[in-house]
Order: structure tokens, then sequence, then C-alpha cells
């Protein structure tokens, strides 16, 4: 079955650094996502990308976060600054068109822990 | 008042029990309701996928929706110990590319 895979698993850093989290989404999908679960809170929408432009972002996702498809098969989420607060799980998903709600395929995620 | 409420559990069944797990909500322009299984450390896992109110089901796994009273169920018959899990259900005002609303997730434990 095809998955969403996401590197690495688990990415130490240090406050005030750059991070980069990849995704490999499915490979006929054209609309792609970030979550993230910050430990014992909910999954949180961050961004959605389609077309190669952002469709929709939410507040978490300010002037810190980027994301790109740098090359058609990657799509990767950027923290400029990493801040203490931003230690989560970090969720890419993907979903093809026509399929909607119900279409999305989440990764494994990303642990990042910032120190 | 949160968008999506959940009761986080943990729910401690025997094996073979029903299991309802239930979430409700306040946004009355959400129409897709999604129920995910999250194992630990994994992503979440699309188990039900709910258009409107109604009924829906899929092998021991029944879900049901009443937006009337803004309440989404799902329930698990025969229960086992690998339904061991985190059940987190989710919503979204429309179907094409659209953001998920989660509620906090179940924490279910089945024991043998």
């Amino acid at each position: 079955e095809p998955e969403v895979t996401q590197t690495p698993s688990h990415q130490v850093t240090q406050m005030g650094q750059e991070v980069i989290l990849r995704c490999v989404p499915i490979s006929n999908h054209l609309y792609f996502y970030w979550y993230r679960q910050i430990l014992g809170q909910k999954v949180e929408f961050l961004v959605s990308f389609y077309n190669n432009e952002i469709s929709e972002k939410s507040e978490i996702f300010d002037d810190q976060f980027s994301v790109e498809r740098p090359d058609g098969s990657n799509f990767t989420l950027k923290i400029r600054s990493t801040k203490l607060e931003d230690s989560a799980m970090y969720f890419c998903a993907s979903s093809a068109l026509g399929q909607g709600a119900g279409g999305y395929t989440f990764g494994s995620g990303t642990r990042l822990t910032v120190v | 008042q949160k968008e999506v409420e959940q009761d986080p559990g943990p729910l401690s069944v025997p094996e073979g029990a029903i299991v309802s797990l239930n979430c409700t909500y306040s946004n009355s322009a959400f129409q897709y309701f999604m129920w995910y299984r999250q194992y630990s450390r994994k992503g979440p896992e699309l188990l039900m996928y709910t258009y409107s109110s109604g009924n829906k089901e899929d092998g021991r796994f029944t879900a049901q929706v009443d937006k009337s009273s803004k309440y989404i169920s799902l329930f698990i018959r025969d229960s086992q110990p690998s339904d061991s899990a985190t059940y987190l259900c989710a919503m979204s005002a429309s179907g094409e590319y659209s953001t998920l609303t989660f509620g906090k997730g179940t924490m279910l434990l089945v024991s043998p």
C-alpha cells in the first residue's frame, strides 16, 4: 500500500537553529499538508499546499515557517529559528484529486525536540 | 467553547466488549466526519469516513453522525487487544483538500 514517508523520525535541535522536515507524499497525490501534535494535545493544522502554492494556513504558521516542494517529489517544512514551544510531532499528509477529507494519508511523523 | 470535544480516557474494556467512542462539536458547518486510529509514535490512520448524518458500517466498526445534536460516535464490536490505540475524531466543513479539525483523542485499552 502506498505510504507517505517522513524523515527524520526524530530530530533534536538547539533553540534558534533552523530545521527542515522532509516528506515524500504518495506519488499521484496533488494536495499536501502539514499538521503538528504537541505532546498530550490535539493534532493541529498548519498548512495546505496545492499547485505549488499555499492554499490555506493556520495562525500557528507564522513567518518562521515555510513550505516547499523543491523537486516534484519531496515536500518540506522549514522552521527558521526554532523555539522551545515548537517541540512536537509533525505529520505530513497528502490526498488525491477528488478524494476530499476522507482521502488523507498521514506519514508516521517527525518528532522534533527543541532544547 | 472548544470546536471538537472528546473524552481523553483511558477507556479500559475486556476483550470482546462493545466499545463506544464519542465526540461533540460546535461548528455547524462541519459536514465530513472521520475517525482515525493512532498507535503510539505513529501517524493517524483513517478508519471511517462519513458525510453528513447517518450510519456507516465497516466490519466491526460502525460510525454514527447526528448533526442535529452535533454528536458523532464510533462503535467497535468484539473488541480485540490489537484495537488498543488512541482514537481521534476529525471533521471538516468542505470536501476537496479540506483542513481537518481534530478532537484530542480517546485512549482505548482492550485487555485479553
